[in-house]
């Protein structure tokens, strides 16, 4: 069964940058295309990004296009999410998980993300 | 990009009867290799989402069969019946058919 830790989460200023870090579990990540996806304050699920496996396509929802990278390391067992350039209204709790594709597919307790002046 | 839209948004329902949420997709949601990618999920106040249902009809493994998935192409149906107060929360379809993954507004489950 797949477990998925996400962390890094914390308050930022406008313009800085976060890391935030995916540790799998319970699987092999290679065998996964892993995702992000966030939800901002009172709103619904959005997807972020998503990685092939084996180090394979990238995928970015536009308005992180540019600012994200989303990278791998499966002999670690993680997946990570690098922000950089970060905007009031990237303000929101990030989950990560296996792409929606894989049967059972899950996420993360989330990581908050708070950009604020 | 694939719009998921949801009705209804809002849906209040007596202890033990049933609530049914529509999702529609702007396109078809088969995938080249005849797979179709429709996912329930359920959120908790203050908890991360959870998946109910993948691949229009297949449930979760510990997911009761009171929630049941239905329908093809574009059009496509949760049915909770007989619900239960852990029932309550936000229910959102979602595509992985394409990227962009797309979901649903939310149907927001509450008990009368």
């Amino acid at each position: 069964e797949v477990q998925l830790l996400d962390s890094g989460g914390l308050s930022v200023q406008p313009g800085g940058s976060l890391r935030l870090s995916c540790t799998v579990s319970g699987v092999r990540l290679s065998d996964y295309v892993m995702s992000w996806v966030r939800q901002a304050p009172g709103k619904g699920l959005e997807w972020v990004s998503s990685i092939g496996q084996s180090r394979g396509q990238e995928h970015y929802e536009d308005s992180v296009k540019g600012r994200f990278t989303i990278s791998r390391d499966d002999p670690r067992g993680k997946a990570y999410l690098q922000m950089n350039s970060l905007r009031v209204e990237d303000t929101a709790i990030y989950y990560c998980g296996t792409d929606a594709q894989h049967d059972s597919h899950t996420w993360g307790q989330g990581t908050l993300v708070t950009v604020s002046s | 990009d694939i719009v998921m839209t949801q009705t209804p948004l809002s849906a209040p329902v007596t202890l033990g009867q049933s609530a049914s949420i529509s999702c529609r997709s702007s396109q078809s949601l088969v995938h080249r290799n005849g797979i179709t990618y429709l996912s329930w999920i359920h959120q908790r106040p203050g908890q991360p989402p959870r998946l109910l249902i993948y691949k229009i009809s297949r449930r979760v493994s510990g997911v009761p069969d009171r929630f049941s998935g239905s329908g093809a192409g574009t059009d496509f149906t949760l049915k909770i019946s007989r619900v239960e107060l852990e029932d309550v929360g936000i229910y959102y379809c979602m595509q992985a058919t394409d990227f962009p993954r797309t979901f649903g507004q939310g149907t927001r489950v509450e008990i009368k």
